[in-house]
């Protein structure tokens, strides 16, 4: 049982560099989310998709990119690494309607921008 | 707007004491509210629903619209519950899930 598989676990950048967070899950849900944890500041919505082909902003969308071509991956696209994206990064996954606030966390990517 | 408030970052309780991890929310239609929770090096997961009205690792929490708060309580604390406790909320439809800032539990021995 794989559930929500996130990779790589930890990544340094520099400024200016571009990379993916990958984000897999194998439980057929329909709907996934990107989400950064900081201190003090809880989990931020960076953004979600309701199934795919259907992705929308959350709360802080600007400096990243998502698209969702297949159910089972929701990539995360950083275009141009700034400090400010020092965080730690997590996906999760639910099934739709009304379940779709019982989510399933992956392990979280930490990453730092220099 | 949907909002969440958790007003404390750190709780601190000895073992054996009642705990009530505090929650209050802004929203204008009929929420669906939970708490999640984190333990040390463990995915965040989910702890209890409102709708459920179930006890989970002897926690129950009471969504009082009145009040506008959904607090999370347990009795006896235990020192296996120190952990990141999340509050979220969820409107209507496919609004996403908006958390709170997290109150960190530590149960002192």
């Amino acid at each position: 049982n794989a559930g929500v598989t996130q990779t790589p676990k930890f990544q340094v950048l520099k400024t200016g560099q571009s990379m993916t967070l990958q984000c897999a899950q194998d439980m057929n849900h329909e709907y996934m989310s990107w989400y950064r944890q900081d201190p003090g500041m809880g989990l931020r919505l960076i953004h979600y998709s309701v199934g795919a082909g259907i992705t929308d902003q959350g709360e802080v969308p600007n400096g990243y990119n998502v698209s969702r071509s297949t159910t089972e991956d929701f990539p995360l696209r950083l275009l141009s690494a700034a400090p400010s994206q020092t965080s730690v990064y997590f996906c999760a996954s639910s099934r739709g309607g009304r379940n779709k606030n019982i989510q399933y966390f992956g392990a979280g990517t930490r990453l730092s921008v220099l | 707007a949907q909002r969440v408030t958790q007003p404390e970052k750190l709780l601190s309780v000895f073992k054996g004491a009642p705990v009530e991890l505090k929650c209050n929310y802004s929203y204008s239609g009929s929420p669906e509210l939970f708490w999640y929770v984190q333990y040390s090096r463990q995915r965040l997961q989910l702890l209890l629903r409102h709708i459920s009205r179930e006890s989970i690792k002897g926690f129950t929490a009471d969504l009082n619209k009145g009040e506008t708060s959904f607090h999370l309580k347990k009795p006896f604390a235990q020192e296996e519950d120190s952990a990141m406790y999340y509050c979220a909320l969820s409107g209507q439809g496919n609004t996403p899930l908006v958390f709170g800032k997290g109150t960190r539990l530590s149960v002192i021995a």
